[in-house]
Parts: C-alpha cells; sequence; structure tokens
C-alpha cells in the first residue's frame, strides 16, 4: 500500500527553466510534508517542508504548494540549475504521538538539468 | 558539530552470515530511526528508538531482524541469516525530539 506517490520517476528541464515535481498522498493523518534531495552514495537531505494548515511555502528558489482537498503537492524550483539534478523525494508524517519523525517516503522522482 | 555517523558505509556478506549496522546520532540527538531502500525504490521506515526503548517497530521485518539503542554507544541495527533480499541501503536518522530528522550517509549492505 503505497501511502505516498511519486507518478513521474524521472523529470527533465533546462536550466533556467521550471522544474515542476509532484507528489500524491492517500492518508488523510498526514499533517506534514517534506521534500528531500539525494545525491548518489549519500543520505537524504532536507529541502522544505511545509504543515498541513498552510498551502504554500517557499525559500528561495524552492515552493512547495500543498492541496489538501486533492491529497496532491508539488515543489517548485526556479530557475532551474545544473546543481539541482539529483533525486528527489517526498515525504509525509503525523505529528504528535510516536509517530511524528516517522516518515512514510514516495519513490522519488530523478530531476537532470541540463545546461 | 559532526552529522549523522554510520558505519561501515559498505558492508559484503555471504548469506547466512550476520550483519551488524551502526548509526551514530548527531550530538544531543536522543531519536533514531532506521530505515532501508531496495533499488528503485523509496525509503521505508523500519524503527524508532530512543535510548534503551524501541518506540515504534512497525516497520521492521518479524524475523531476522533487531535494533537496539543502548544508554551509551551507537545504535546497531542487526541482520542474522543475510539473505539476498536483504540487499539494500541502510539509513539512520537522528533528530533531538519531536523536530526534523537529519539522515546519515547510509550503509550499502551486499548480500552474497
Amino acid at each position: 500500500d503505497q501511502q505516498v506517490k511519486q507518478n513521474s520517476p524521472s523529470l527533465s528541464v533546462q536550466e533556467g527553466r521550471i522544474s515542476i515535481l509532484n507528489c500524491d498522498y492517500t492518508n488523510s493523518m498526514f499533517d506534514y510534508f517534506l521534500w528531500y534531495k539525494k545525491y548518489p552514495a549519500e543520505g537524504p537531505t532536507f529541502l522544505i517542508s511545509i504543515s498541513s494548515i498552510k498551502d504554500k511555502n517557499e525559500d528561495g528558489r524552492f515552493t512547495v504548494f500543498l492541496n489538501k482537498s486533492a491529497k496532491h503537492l508539488s515543489l517548485h524550483i526556479v530557475p532551474s540549475q545544473p546543481g539541482d539534478s539529483a533525486v528527489y523525494f517526498c515525504a509525509a508524517s503525523s505529528s504528535g504521538g510516536t509517530s511524528y519523525g516517522k516518515l512514510t517516503f514516495g519513490q522519488g522522482t530523478i530531476l537532470t538539468v541540463h545546461p | 558539530n559532526a552529522g549523522v555517523m554510520q558505519n561501515p558505509r559498505h558492508l559484503v556478506r555471504r548469506r547466512g552470515q550476520e550483519a551488524r549496522l551502526r548509526c551514530s546520532p548527531m550530538k544531543g540527538h536522543s531519536h533514531v530511526y532506521w530505515y532501508r531502500q531496495l533499488p528503485e525504490e523509496g525509503l521505508k521506515f523500519m524503527v524508532y528508538l530512543q535510548k534503551e526503548n524501541i518506540i515504534d517497530e512497525s516497520g521492521m521485518p518479524k524475523e531476522r531482524f533487531s535494533a537496539e539503542f543502548p544508554k551509551e554507544g551507537p545504535s546497531i541495527l542487526r541482520i542474522q541469516q543475510v539473505v539476498r533480499g536483504d540487499s539494500a541501503a541502510y539509513f539512520c536518522a537522528s533528530s533531538p525530539g519531536q523536530g526534523l530528522s537529519n539522515f546519515g550517509p547510509g550503509t550499502r549492505l551486499t548480500v552474497t
């Protein structure tokens, strides 16, 4: 049962353009969402997060949008840079109790930014 | 301030042997999470520990896998009688409490 899904295994964009990575979830108990970036042979690195009480969070070139009714979130990277090329994971958690900090990950999307 | 450390980074075991993976959390972090990433998949939660306590082991396989986080020393993920299907990257994450986790670089286990 895949509770967090990233349906695009890969995405290729031109440097300077916008990258949009998508993520869907099924568990209504999730109330905190995160994006991680991962390079080969390294651990995931936190990128940006959003709480379910918000619909948008921005940090520099990175913006995450959350549509609770559709159970969908997206990560926008503008402008994209070659150094952004990596695997991007969407993750979700539910706050409170022992589940906070326990993350459910999507399968990942390989982003390639061409110079 | 050193990040989360995992060792070994690469581990090769023959079928039937035991694998021990170590995780040293960041200084001041008392919460440790273990995740497994199979080839071509996302990370899957295995177990959540605090010092000397297993809080949530709902993602741990029922047999052959165990984890501990003693009062002193690193957290250990132990896999007994490894099989080829155990080949994966194992990631540890730590946090100071109910906050954002920092991930280690992972241990890549290969079972031959």
